[in-house]
């Protein structure tokens, strides 16, 4: 079964500063798509970014970037010129790709981003 | 003009009530879930169904009974609450690319308080 780890329960960052929100996981398949969701105090999950496992290039998404090392297993969250509004809890999945079987999303126990002034 | 939504936000009942979240999409996704989370913000798959076919059922109660009328509907109905039954519910869809479910859009989530 594959596993997904947060290490980070809680992490702060000053406003337009950057930080990096870790993520690993332990998987024996090669084909997986890996998320982070944010989750703001309005309880709504959102989808922050996105990226397949057979894609080399680290995703993007304006502030929020990727660092995906497949061998390590290591998906991280960077978030550049952080705002008040990204305060929130952000978790990270993983999804199994592999034809055949029913996926699901597995997450990790989330990481409480505060962002100050 | 939401794209997943689930009815209702808040839910408080007493120990013993039967009820029912019911959730819509109408983003024409051919697969639906519910997770639950709970107090430590931990989230977990309970049911997936793709074109209301049962597809993934975890380690949940049998008080806990999914059905899903249509590819666009997928309701839960909990028998016999009972005080560990508090937890928000989330239901979610999925589209399908190369043949395989991808990312999950959520409702809004129905935080279930038993008392």
């Amino acid at each position: 079964a594959q596993t997904v780890t947060q290490s980070q329960p809680e992490m702060s960052v000053q406003e337009a500063e950057t930080v990096t929100l870790s993520c690993t996981y332990d998987t024996s398949e090669s084909d997986y798509y890996l998320f982070w969701y944010k989750q703001p105090p309005s309880r709504q999950m959102i989808l922050v970014i996105r990226q397949e496992a057979y894609k080399q290039q680290n995703a993007t998404e304006n502030r929020f970037s990727v660092n995906f090392q497949k061998a390590a297993k290591s998906f991280s969250l960077k978030i550049s010129d952080s705002q008040l509004g990204d305060a929130a809890m952000y978790f990270c999945a993983y999804r199994s790709q592999v034809t055949g079987t029913a996926s699901k999303l597995t997450f990790g126990t989330g990481t409480r981003l505060q962002v100050t002034l | 003009d939401t794209a997943v939504s689930q009815t209702p936000k808040y839910l408080v009942t007493q120990m013993g009530n039967d009820k029912s979240i019911k959730c819509e999409q109408n983003l024409g996704h051919d697969t639906m879930y519910w997770y639950k989370q709970d107090s430590k913000k931990f989230l977990k798959i309970m049911f997936s169904y793709n074109n209301k076919e049962l597809i993934i059922n975890e380690t949940v109660p049998n008080r806990f009974s999914p059905k899903s009328p249509d590819k666009a509907h997928l309701n839960l109905h909990i028998n016999s609450l009972e005080l560990g039954d508090s937890a928000v519910y989330f239901c979610a869809s999925s589209p399908t690319r190369r043949g395989q479910s991808t990312e999950a859009f959520f409702g809004q989530g129905t935080r279930l308080t038993v008392v």
